[in-house]
């Protein structure tokens, strides 16, 4: 079956504006994580969906937000973009009570 | 809070070494522990995971044993290829099915 499908793969932004990035879980999966990596920081959570919820939020200011739709198709959007927020987006998703998370191939984010 | 600390890299080995990455964790609770890849360019992918103690999770000739007394969920493999160069993260998964990662370890095979 199909695996996380996250769109785009790569996007250049300029400083200021604001992105959508969008992820398509796996079918039958109803929650979906959103990650940040940086070579700085690392791996940062930043949300997690579950039924057109946001049931966690990681520490990240409010320029960074979410939603989920009936299908469970998650997108995330980041308004006034800053140079620091070049980075690899992450989605994963995974089945309701599980612990194991199925990522997909990331977005790759730089703001100039 | 819950954390997870790993070796730093890189860790360079000559092809059909012994592999070992350290990965000790501190949590409340009782965690589910997993071992991540990741290729360049590309996503994360499940290496192996264990979700009680003493499980040991493997997976394409890689190990871990959840040790509960030590908080340790060390990844080891008996001999390593060149395809086996990556980056290696450790995670816990908390109570609310948030994943914490270790830094990542970057893993170099030479032939």
């Amino acid at each position: 079956k199909a695996g996380v499908t996250q769109t785009p793969r790569y996007l250049i932004k300029t400083r200021g504006q604001q992105v959508t990035l969008s992820c398509s879980p796996i079918s039958g999966h109803r929650s979906v994580s959103w990650y940040q990596q940086t070579p700085g920081q690392g791996l940062q959570f930043l949300f997690e969906y579950f039924s057109e919820t946001q049931r966690n939020k990681g520490n990240f200011p409010g320029r960074f937000s979410g939603r989920q739709f009936s299908n469970s198709r998650s997108e995330m959007n980041v308004s006034t973009l800053e140079l620091g927020d070049s980075a690899l987006y992450l989605c994963a998703s995974s089945f309701e009570g599980s612990t194991e998370a199925f990522f997909g191939q990331g977005t790759r984010l730089t703001v100039v | 809070g819950d954390s997870v600390t790993q070796m730093e890299g890189p860790v360079t080995l000559s092809e059909e070494a012994f592999l070992t990455i350290n990965c000790t964790y501190t949590a409340t609770g009782y965690p589910s522990l997993f071992w991540y890849v990741q290729y360049p360019g590309e996503g994360l992918q499940l290496l192996l995971k264990a979700t009680k103690a003493d499980d040991k999770g493997s997976n394409k000739g890689f190990e871990a044993t959840y040790r509960k007394e030590t908080t340790s969920f060390h990844l080891e493999k008996g001999s390593v290829q060149v395809s086996d160069s990556a980056v290696y993260f450790c995670a816990l998964s908390d109570s609310n099915y948030q994943l914490i990662w270790g830094a990542g370890t970057k893993l170099i095979i030479k032939p």
